[in-house]
């Protein structure tokens, strides 16, 4: 079955910077666009990244434009997030999610990572 | 960007009732329009895509409708277990993907 789990969260402090890593199995996951969601605490979902299945195309949310980065490894399976000057408002749970087949819609999930930025 | 609305905020009902969830786009999103269940400290949980098309898994008292700008998820008769919060997302026009706010349901 199809498993997501993502890793590297944690505490930093604002202007710092934090890579989170999403290990994929159960599926070709070079087959498959892949997401970054997050969500704040009480808050809802937002739309973080995307990245195609080959990594040609990115696309970010004009609140992290400029400051992270998706990337993907294709032969380990694993999509990063690559945050840098990170802000509190960035404080949230970090979800990668899988694309159902070549649709923008999530299927699949990972268990999600906190990442909170504090000083 | 695509803003989706939801409501109400908080839906309050009994076991066996009939919940009605809405969604309102901005603009058309076509049948681009799926649902999900989230419940605390868990992932969301795909219900609905495109719509209507339930996922798989996903319990016949789930259904959902609508097209263009507004949608609809019903659970038909609540169970406990459907106490949670449900968000709308397009993918109709992206990026950015987009997601409503969230309702909330309760079980009295």
């Amino acid at each position: 079955q199809v498993q997501l789990v993502e890793s590297g969260g944690g505490v930093v402090q604002p202007g710092r910077s934090l890579r989170l890593s999403c290990g994929a199995s159960g599926f070709t996951f070079s087959s498959y666009g892949m997401h970054w969601v997050r969500q704040a605490p009480g808050k809802g979902l937002e739309w973080v990244a995307h990245i195609s299945l080959d990594g040609s195309d990115e696309y970010y949310a004009d609140s992290v434009k400029g400051r992270f980065t998706i990337s993907r490894d294709n032969p380990k399976n694993t999509l990063y997030l690559q945050m840098n000057s990170l802000r509190g408002e960035d404080t949230a749970v970090y979800y990668c999610a899988k694309e159902r087949g070549d649709y923008a819609d999530f299927r699949s999930w990972g268990q999600g990572t906190l990442v909170t930025v504090s000083s | 960007e695509i803003v989706l609305t939801q409501s109400p905020a908080t839906l309050s009902l009994s076991p066996g009732e009939r919940a009605t969830l809405s969604c309102r786009a901005s603009q058309s999103v076509g049948s681009y329009l799926a649902w999900y269940q989230q419940k605390p400290g868990q992932a969301p949980r795909l219900l609905i895509y495109d719509a209507s098309n339930r996922a798989t898994g996903i319990p016949a008292r789930f259904s959902g409708s609508g097209s263009g700008t507004d949608f609809t998820l019903t659970i038909s008769s609540l169970e406990p277990e459907d106490s949670a919060l449900y968000y709308c997302q397009q993918r109709s026009n992206w990026p950015p993907l987009t997601f409503g706010g969230g309702t909330k349901v309760e079980i009295k």
